[in-house]
This record gives C-alpha cells, sequence and structure tokens, in this order.
C-alpha cells in the first residue's frame, strides 16, 4: 500500500522568512514517482514537480527547491524568501509503478505567510 | 486552450436528491479521477477511469456512481446513499501514453453543499 504523510498541518512564517514542507513516504514499489501540488484560495491544484525514483538529484527553481532523499523516504519542498502568494495547501503526492494508478495525497500543509 | 472544466462551481442538494457533477476535458487524456476534498483530510478518491465504458471505485466511492461513455466526459452523481456530501469537489485528468510520471491535471473543483 502507498501512504504519504505530511506530519505539518499548517505553517506560518513572516515574509521573506525560509520553510521548509516536509513530505514522508511509503512504498513497497522499486519505482515510483513523487509529486507537489499548489492549491491557492482560489481552489484549483496546480502541479509543482515531479520526481523519479531513480533520479536523486535535487531540483532548484527560483525560490523553491526540493531535497529527495531515498534513505529517509522524505521528498521536502523549501521556499527561499517567501511570499505573501506563496500562502496556500500545498500537497504531496505518491504513484507506485503498479500500473497506472492514480495519485496518493497527503493531507496537504497549509502555509500561510504573513506581510 | 486545453483544460478541465467542472460545472458547476457551486450546487445545492436537498436531502434525498441526487445530483450530478460535471467534468470535461479537452486534452485527450485516457484516465480520469474524482477525488473529495474535506478540511483537514487532503484529497481522497472517489472513482476513477482509465477507458471509455470502465471505472474503478477509489477508496470512498459508496454514495457516488460515475459514467464514462465518452472520452472527454465524466460526470460523477451524488445520490441520496450519501449522507454526508457536503464537500469540494476536484475531477483530474492525466494521459497514460508515454512515462508513468505525468502528473495530474486538475480542474477548478465544485463545492457541494446540502441546503
Amino acid at each position: 500500500a502507498q501512504k504519504v504523510t505530511q506530519a505539518q498541518t499548517e505553517i506560518s512564517v513572516v515574509e521573506k522568512e525560509d520553510v521548509t514542507l516536509d513530505c514522508v513516504y511509503e512504498t513497497r514499489d522499486t519505482t515510483y514517482y513523487l509529486f507537489w501540488y499548489k492549491q491557492p484560495p482560489s481552489g484549483e491544484l496546480v502541479f509543482l514537480i515531479r520526481r523519479n525514483s531513480f533520479d536523486e538529484q535535487n531540483e532548484i527553481s527560483g525560490r523553491y527547491s526540493w531535497n529527495f532523499q531515498k534513505s529517509t523516504s522524505s521528498f521536502n519542498f523549501t521556499i527561499t524568501a517567501s511570499q505573501v502568494v506563496d500562502s496556500a495547501v500545498y500537497f504531496c503526492a505518491l504513484r507506485g509503478n503498479s500500473g497506472n494508478t492514480p495519485l496518493v495525497f497527503g493531507k496537504g500543509t497549509r502555509l500561510s505567510v504573513i506581510a | 486552450d486545453g483544460g478541465i472544466t467542472q460545472s458547476p462551481k457551486y450546487l445545492f442538494r436537498k436531502e434525498g436528491q441526487n445530483v450530478t457533477l460535471s467534468c470535461e476535458q479537452n486534452l485527450n487524456h485516457d484516465a480520469m479521477y474524482w477525488y473529495r476534498q474535506d478540511p483537514g483530510q487532503g484529497l481522497r478518491l472517489i472513482y476513477y477511469s482509465q477507458i471509455v465504458n470502465d471505472f474503478q471505485k477509489g477508496d470512498i466511492a459508496e454514495g457516488y456512481s460515475v459514467s464514462r461513455e465518452k472520452k472527454e466526459s465524466f460526470p460523477l452523481t451524488v445520490t441520496s446513499a450519501q449522507k454526508n456530501p457536503t464537500a469540494f469537489y476536484l475531477c483530474a485528468s492525466r494521459p497514460l501514453q508515454g512515462a508513468r510520471n505525468q502528473p495530474q491535471h486538475f480542474g477548478d473543483g465544485t463545492r457541494l453543499s446540502i441546503l
């Protein structure tokens, strides 16, 4: 069975602070795929990044960076110099390699960035 | 522009009434999904379909029904058997050809409330 745990339910930071959102996953598949989505107040889910299990290279995109560590089954997301527009709910998700299965989502972390 | 259209944006249901949520995509995606989102619960899978005229139950299918008569359309009916239908419903799709790391694309959601 696949499982994604986002232990942080809510986080509040002051603008320009750095913040890390944690994601821990469980799977028995040797090949799997990890995703991060952002849900702004308007409600739609916006795809941010995907990572294959066989690619442990970390990634940086502007103020966003992702740290994938297979040894600890974690795929953490860091926002540097946070801005008010970063306020949203962030979801981590997992897809195993057992056919074309749907994504399994964590419960999400609500990030509030205060000006 | 290609995308996923969910309608209506807001829907109200009376006791004992069935209601249908619409989901249409023009992305030529094979797979379509319905998720339910409750506060603090993340996204939970209701039903999904990988091909026309075929669909599978997700984790919380009781009280819901779907059909997939056309590739572009995957309507969700919330039946009177669903005793707690108040939630935010999200439809998603993705292609099945190609790599399994393809992300799911989401619509803007339908918010359903009981009158």
